[in-house]
Parts: C-alpha cells; structure tokens; sequence
C-alpha cells in the first residue's frame, strides 16, 4: 500500500551540474504534479503531467527544467546547470482523476553548494 | 505581491483546547479546497477537503469553515494533541481551465502546548 514515492530524499550538487528527481505514483494514479517549497513557503506548482504528456507547465521556469512522465517508470524532473537558487525542496503529487485531491510524496531536497 | 523570507504566523495553544487556523485565498473562481498538515521534513498530508458548493464540512476532530463572499477558509482542531504540532497549508483549487493546480497560501505553524 505504497504511497507516493520520491527518490533520492536529499540531493547534493555543485553549480554546473544536473539534478534529476523521480516520482512514482501511487498505484492507479496517472496524474503527477510537481511543486517546490522554499524554506517558510508554501508550495509553488511547476508543472502538471498524464502519462506521456505534459499537460500544465506554466509554473515552470522556461530554461533549465523539464518533466516527463513516461509510459513505463516513474515521472523525472531534470534541472540542468544548477544554480544555488534551485536549492529548495521539491515535492511530487499524484491523483487518480486529475480533479485536484492530490497525494504528496515525501519530497525531495535539493542542495545546490 | 508575496513576502518572501518572513516568518510563518505561529499559533499555539494548549493540549485539549480547539484550535482555529484561517486563510484568505485569492481566486473568486477557486471551487475546490483542501487543508494540508506539514510536519518538518515531510510533505504535505491531507486534512480534508471542501467543495465551493458547501459552507461546512466535518471531519474526524477536524472541521473546515468557506466563506465564499469573504474569500476565506477556516480550519478548527477540536481538543488539539501535541501530535497536531506542525505547519497547516489551504491549497485552493481552480478546475475547468483544463489543470487542476494547486496554490497554496504561506501556512500557520501551530504550537501545541503540552
């Protein structure tokens, strides 16, 4: 009875390199969303995905990031060239019929030195 | 426009008193609402939710208040635990712009005193 699953938790990067974020949905859910949390924030919504395809993504930054969600394994969200300011933890929803009730995974935190 | 880098509002109260967190959300288009209880490092859990179509809606211990014409949310605690201790998140729904995002509003961490 797996919930959401994230990996890895933490994530350490220096500036330059690439960060890459799994979410696996829960089971029977094909609907993922991804949000990022600053420190005393509330969540800020990156972009939504189905299977196969990114449905919403204006809340995603046009350079450097981007989603997938494939037919088969989990849903990656790519930051390429991290700067210190992607330091943030980042959060993964799914949802069975994309209506809203969504389901959080655990997160992952991203370190950018 | 948001403040970034301020303190989240506290509140705290002692063990066995009800608890009572407010929110102003933003989107008088919003129908869709949902509380969320944060505890330091995990993510958001769910609470409950309520539909724009309803004023109150109960929960085990939990109720949650909408206040259409005031644009405002509340979240009452009854007879709240040390295990109640942690950042509460409204998240407002906008549906039939073909995604269903949520935004979240900036928490109240709640203190419970044992």
């Amino acid at each position: 009875n797996a919930g959401v699953m994230q990996n890895p938790r933490h994530l350490v990067r220096r500036r330059g390199q690439e960060a890459r974020l799994r979410c696996s949905p829960m089971k029977g859910h094909s609907h993922v969303y991804w949000y990022r949390q600053l420190p005393e924030e509330g969540l800020k919504f990156m972009v939504y995905l189905q299977k196969e395809n990114i449905i919403d993504e204006s809340g995603m930054p046009k350079e450097r990031f981007s989603a997938e969600f494939p037919k088969e394994g989990p849903s990656i969200l790519r930051i390429q060239q991290v700067v210190r300011g992607d330091s943030a933890a980042y959060f993964c929803a799914s949802s069975y019929a994309g209506t809203g009730d969504e389901f959080f995974g655990p997160g992952t935190r991203l370190t950018v030195l | 426009g948001e403040s970034v880098g301020l303190h989240l509002p506290t509140l705290s109260v002692q063990e066995g008193d009800n608890s009572i967190i407010n929110c102003a959300y933003s989107n008088s288009a919003s129908d869709y609402f949902i509380w969320y209880k944060q505890e330091s490092g995990k993510g958001p859990q769910f609470i409950i939710d309520i539909r724009s179509n309803m004023d109150k809606r109960q929960g085990q211990r939990v109720t949650v208040l909408l206040n259409k014409t005031v644009k405002h949310l509340s979240l009452q605690i009854a007879a709240t635990q040390p295990g109640d201790s942690a950042v509460y998140f409204c998240a407002e729904n906008t549906s039939g712009a073909g995604s269903y995002q949520l935004t979240f509003g900036k928490g109240t961490k709640l203190s419970v005193i044992p």
